[in-house]
């Protein structure tokens, strides 16, 4: 298993505005994956992140809103762009192939 | 469209009993399958997983039931324990590519002392 840290654990952001959230990990890994969980919802995998190459979105999730940068192999960031209250959830990012492993999360709150 | 459904949003066992927490999924191409732990202001943390080649996997407490033809995945817990309070995630996935995870919506187990 792979230990996985986030920053912020938690912010409150006024609407309009970005928020990028890091993640480390403690060993290199070739695939990062960012996830959402929105309030009472399941985790939905929002795009992979492979170092050297542009992360692969998927369906309804554009890079304009949440662009993602991969400059090694034991980080990635991913930004919450133009924030709307809809955009209040935990964002999560994870590693692995078979069996992923999460951080512990990024609660955020838009206003 | 919910490829993976967990039907039950809550569960409420006896401490000492078996818990049975159900998924279902529509793709019969996913060939792996997870099932996740999650407490309150923490990450999932993985507890068993099971190819499509198998029907049953153990670890411990908990055992994961497959049933291919019916689409259907069980993590059972014996014995159940305070501890287990928290929300259980079915996950499938295909091995073969983009190792992406589909997730259920989760039940959340409540473990009476």
């Amino acid at each position: 298993s792979a230990v996985i840290s986030q920053k912020p654990s938690r912010d409150i952001c006024q609407r309009g505005t970005s928020l990028t959230i890091q993640c480390q990990v403690d060993s290199q890994v070739t695939m990062m994956f960012w996830y959402r969980q929105q309030p009472g919802q399941s985790l939905t995998l929002i795009a992979t992140a492979n170092q050297g190459s542009e992360a692969t979105y998927e369906s309804g999730f554009v890079i304009d809103k949440f662009p993602i940068s991969r400059p090694n192999l034991t980080f990635s960031t991913l930004t919450v762009s133009n924030m709307s209250p809809e955009d209040s959830s935990i964002y999560l990012c994870s590693v692995g192939l078979y069996e992923q492993f999460f951080g512990p999360g990024t609660r955020l709150t838009v206003l | 469209d919910q490829q993976v459904k967990q039907n039950s949003p809550s569960l409420s066992v006896q401490e000492g009993r078996i818990s049975i927490l159900n998924c279902d999924y529509t793709n019969s191409m996913f060939d792996y399958f997870l099932w996740y732990k999650k407490y309150p202001a923490e990450g999932p943390t993985f507890l068993i997983s099971i190819s499509s080649i198998k029907d049953k996997n153990e670890d411990g407490r908990f055992t994961v039931f497959l049933n291919k033809s019916a689409k259907h995945l069980s993590l059972h817990i014996v014995p159940s324990q305070p501890g287990d309070s928290a929300v259980y995630f079915c996950a499938a996935s295909f091995t073969s590519g983009t190792y992406k995870y589909i997730f259920g919506t989760g039940t959340r187990l409540k473990v009476l002392a």
